[in-house]
């Protein structure tokens, strides 16, 4: 039973191309994030649900947009996807202002 | 200057040697110190929360030095199946923001 799971794990896709990664979680958390890791190894929060609200916008550009469905999914689409997309991305999920996130197995996406 | 700063690494540790590495934060008013702890291609995962007055977990120590803005993370007895980036990870005002260091890769060796 896996808290957090992401799919796909894997995406290679081609310059220009429009992808999106979902992200569902079993834990009965309402808050919600999506992280990238770049090739340097640094997470770097880009948004951050609470019930389904967008809490954290960090500066992302708006070709990436978050969608939640409900409190136990959080959804990333990517239009025009860039070369300096390429990256792992990680789906979390918290319970309110507690200290641990829980983190997806991540996706691997690779821009060509 | 980075809000989370860590030495990349990697310590080289031998098995059953200690290894203590630190990590520092630019915001003072920064609220919840924690640790993670990444394997390779692996997601993160919590290894410890820092509390003001220092915590231990089992062979992991870490401090939290309020006055000069860092944490700490001791490893006693290093076991090979510590070998994994360590992250530190600091709290900061509302919306539960978690912010990551680049993280220290510490290597234990037979």
């Amino acid at each position: 039973d896996t808290a957090v799971s992401q799919t796909p794990k894997y995406l290679v896709t081609q310059m220009g191309n429009d992808k999106s990664i979902k992200c569902e979680q079993n834990l009965g958390h309402d808050t919600m994030y999506w992280y990238k890791q770049d090739s340097k190894k640094f997470l770097k929060i880009m948004f951050s649900y609470n019930n389904k609200e967008l809490i954290i916008n960090e500066t992302v550009p708006n070709r990436f947009s978050p969608k939640s469905p409900d409190k136990a999914h959080l959804n990333l689409h990517i239009n025009s996807l860039e070369l300096g997309d390429s990256a792992v991305y990680f789906c979390a999920s918290s319970q309110g202002e507690g200290p641990e996130a829980f983190f997806g197995q991540g996706t691997r996406l690779t821009v060509v | 200057r980075k809000e989370v700063e860590q030495d990349p690494g990697p310590f080289n540790v031998p098995e059953g040697a200690t290894v203590a590495f630190n990590c520092t934060y630019s915001n003072s008013a920064s609220q919840s110190f924690f640790w993670y702890r990444q394997d390779c291609r692996k997601e993160p995962k919590l290894l410890m929360s820092v509390y003001s007055s220092g915590n231990e977990d089992g062979r992991f120590t870490a401090q939290l030095n309020r006055a000069s803005q860092y944490i700490s993370l001791l490893i006693r007895d290093s076991k090979l199946s510590d070998s994994a980036t360590y992250l530190c990870v600091v709290k900061t005002g509302a919306g539960n923001k978690l912010t990551f260091g680049g993280g220290t890769r510490v290597l234990v060796k037979p």
